[in-house]
């Protein structure tokens, strides 16, 4: 059984351009969850996809970050304009259930590095 | 914040040696996960444990819960080269997980 992929696992861009990270979930994981290391700090929660609707977006930082998740498969997540402070390492993770007790399956990370 | 923290921050050990790594937590939670994430990879989880137990082991793995001081442990007994990883414990959050700082555990053969 395939794992959760990320996609690239390495983007360096310039600041103000537009980067797109997308996440295939293990297949038949309705649970989709986006999160972000910065620099060494704590893994930030940033949105929770269940199927394709949107659960639980508190933790996206602004409205430069947009998430979609089309026909409850795979996500992306695009950033635009990228800033400085957009960079770290961007974790995607899958479930089949929800709730209390549920372990995540994570992908390894797309490193983003905005210059 | 609601965010966990671990300590210490990093831990450098020989083979053969037990390390110890702590976790506090602000808020009540229904369980807490422990996670490790080598070096370019994803998290992998390593235990669950439920608020309404107090220790859980698994392989060389021995997890505390003490609730009322808002804190988990995790011990990895007889340490391996191979165990040179980040652990992250992760409490839950009704449909999320919340994850704390990591502790970076280096262990030289």
């Amino acid at each position: 059984e395939a794992g959760v992929t990320q996609f690239p696992s390495h983007s360096v861009i310039e600041k103000g351009q537009t980067v797109t990270l997308r996440c295939d979930p293990i297949s038949g994981h309705d649970n989709l969850y986006w999160y972000r290391r910065v620099m060494g700090k704590e893994i930030k929660f940033l949105l929770h996809f269940v199927k394709e609707s949107k659960q639980d977006e508190s933790g996206m930082p602004n409205n430069r970050f947009l998430a979609e998740r089309t026909g409850g498969t795979y996500s992306t997540l695009k950033v635009q304009p990228a800033e400085l402070e957009d960079s770290g390492v961007y974790f995607c993770a899958s479930s089949q259930e929800m709730g209390a007790g549920e372990k995540l399956f994570f992908g390894s990370g797309t490193q983003l590095s905005v210059l | 914040s609601q965010q966990g923290e671990e300590d210490p921050q990093a831990l450098s050990i020989q083979e053969g040696e037990n390390a110890t790594m702590n976790c506090s937590y602000k808020t009540s939670i229904n369980n807490l996960q422990w996670y490790r994430q080598n070096s370019g990879r994803g998290l992998v989880h390593l235990i669950l444990i439920r608020s309404n137990e107090r220790e859980k082991h698994s392989g060389r793995l021995r997890v505390t819960l003490d609730t009322s001081k808002k804190s988990s442990s995790l011990l990895i007994t007889a340490s391996r080269a191979a165990d040179t990883a980040s652990y992250f414990c992760a409490r839950d959050n009704t449909d999320k997980l919340i994850f704390g700082t990591g502790t970076r555990l280096q262990v030289f053969p």
